[in-house]
């Protein structure tokens, strides 16, 4: 069956634009989760989206938002970006987010000139 | 606050040897993964050990999880050239779904 799907791959952007990146998780999970990872902070848990709604947050800016489709499909914003927002964007998604394996995407690599 | 540490974060093995990976986190949690990363590329689940005592293997790999000391192993036994890459374990704690990763542990096995 198909994987998790992140679009695009590779994005770069200038500082104060905005940008939104894609993430269809596997065909039945409903869970949907969104990391940062650079190599400074390491991996950093975003938020967490179960059937459109906003079940978890990580400590970030309200720079950084998201929203899930009726169909799982989830998508991550961020506004006025900064250099600092450069790094990889991987989003997981797992059957129901509790006690299930969570399978990760390719990953979007964002880089902020 | 949920912490996760892992040691060592860099080794280097000779092939054949044997070694563990340690996973440390300061929260109650009876939920522990183990992903594997290659440069460039995402993460790959390994294990999900979701109670105490939990003890899960995968060829040359084997993980387990001790949910009174906190503490969950990832051994290496005789380490091959394919192993090389970045292992992180992650810890989710009680009635959250936020899953914390620990730094990551860089292993290169030298022939």
């Amino acid at each position: 069956k198909a994987g998790v799907t992140q679009t695009p791959r590779y994005l770069i952007k200038t500082r104060g634009q905005q940008v939104t990146l894609s993430c269809s998780p596997i065909s039945g999970h409903r869970s949907v989760s969104w990391y940062q990872q650079t190599p400074g902070q390491g991996l950093q848990f975003l938020f967490e989206y179960f059937s459109e709604t906003q079940r978890n947050k990580g400590n970030f800016p309200g720079r950084f938002s998201g929203r899930q489709f009726s169909n799982s499909r989830s998508e991550m914003n961020v506004s006025t970006l900064e250099l600092g927002d450069s790094a990889l964007y991987l989003c997981a998604s797992s059957w129901t987010g509790s006690n299930t394996e969570a399978f990760f995407g390719q990953g979007t690599r964002l880089t902020v000139v | 606050e949920l912490k996760v540490e892992q040691n060592p974060l860099f080794l280097s093995m000779q092939e054949e040897k044997n070694y563990t990976i340690y996973c440390n986190y300061s929260t109650t949690s009876d939920r522990l993964y183990w992903y594997r990363q290659d440069p460039g590329k995402s993460l790959e689940s390994l294990f999900v050990l979701l109670s105490n005592g939990a003890v899960k293997q995968e060829g040359r790999l084997m993980a387990s999880l001790d949910t009174k000391a906190r503490l969950s192993t990832l051994h290496i036994t005789a380490a091959v050239h394919d192993l090389s890459a970045t292992y992180f374990c992650a810890v989710v704690p009680y009635n959250n779904n936020d899953m914390r990763f620990g730094a990551g542990t860089r292993l290169t096995v030298k022939p």
